[in-house]
């Protein structure tokens, strides 16, 4: 079974600091990687994809991939309280008939404290 | 309407009820999902819907029951649920199969009594 994990959290940052957000990812073969954020009560949202080894910016979000690690993470600078929500790490499947469908994790709730 | 809509928002049943719950993407995607979301669990892919041919059942009960007359519109048929099945039961499409970037519509919170 190809597996994601995140840290559950909570892992809370006062406001303005960066949050750092990790994933590990058992599939070797994945290729494509997510973020989706996901505030209490609604659906996921995506937020970021990489595709590549290396850094993608996106405003106050920075994706992170190391496929030789099998790791990604997600920064959050200057963090607000309104990015206070669980955010969800999903890695496409390698794996046979599975091929190509999302593997999430469980999500790591973030609070920012005013 | 815009992105992908689902109805109902809510929804309770017993056990012996027929309901069927309703998606629709107006993102002129050509795949469509539905997934269970419950407590403490991650995301769980139910079905794969690419060009309206189904091409994944993830070993999902025979209780529900998919339909995709188009590529705009999925349904999940309820029957004979299970106390178990309460959770939110997310729809999502994506441009194609191989295509990723999936985006999900508001959920429906389903309790079954």
């Amino acid at each position: 079974q190809k597996e994601v994990e995140q840290n559950s959290g909570p892992l809370s940052v006062p406001e303005g600091a960066i949050a750092s957000l990790n994933c590990t990812y058992s599939d070797r073969g994945s290729q494509s990687f997510f973020w989706y954020r996901q505030y209490s009560g609604k659906s996921p949202e995506l937020i970021m994809s990489i595709y590549s080894n290396g850094d993608k910016e996106d405003g106050r979000f920075t994706a992170q991939l190391n496929k030789a690690s099998q790791y990604v993470s997600l920064l959050i600078r200057d963090s607000q309280p309104s990015d206070s929500a669980t955010y969800l790490c999903a890695v496409t499947s390698n794996y046979g008939g599975s091929q190509g469908n999302l593997i999430f994790g469980k999500g790591t709730k973030l609070s920012v404290k005013p | 309407e815009t992105g992908v809509t689902q109805t109902p928002r809510h929804l309770v049943m017993g056990m012996t009820n027929k309901k069927s719950l309703k998606c629709e993407q107006h993102l002129g995607h050509n795949a469509m999902y539905w997934y269970k979301q419950s407590a403490k669990k991650p995301l769980e892919l139910m079905f794969v819907y690419s060009l309206e041919e189904r091409v994944e059942n993830n070993s999902v009960p025979s209780r529900f029951s998919p339909e995709c007359p188009n590529s705009s519109h999925l349904f999940l048929h309820l029957h004979t649920l299970q106390p178990e099945d309460s959770a939110l039961y997310l729809c999502a499409s994506s441009p194609y199969r191989a295509h990723n970037e999936q985006f999900f519509g508001p959920g429906t919170r389903l309790t079954v009594l």
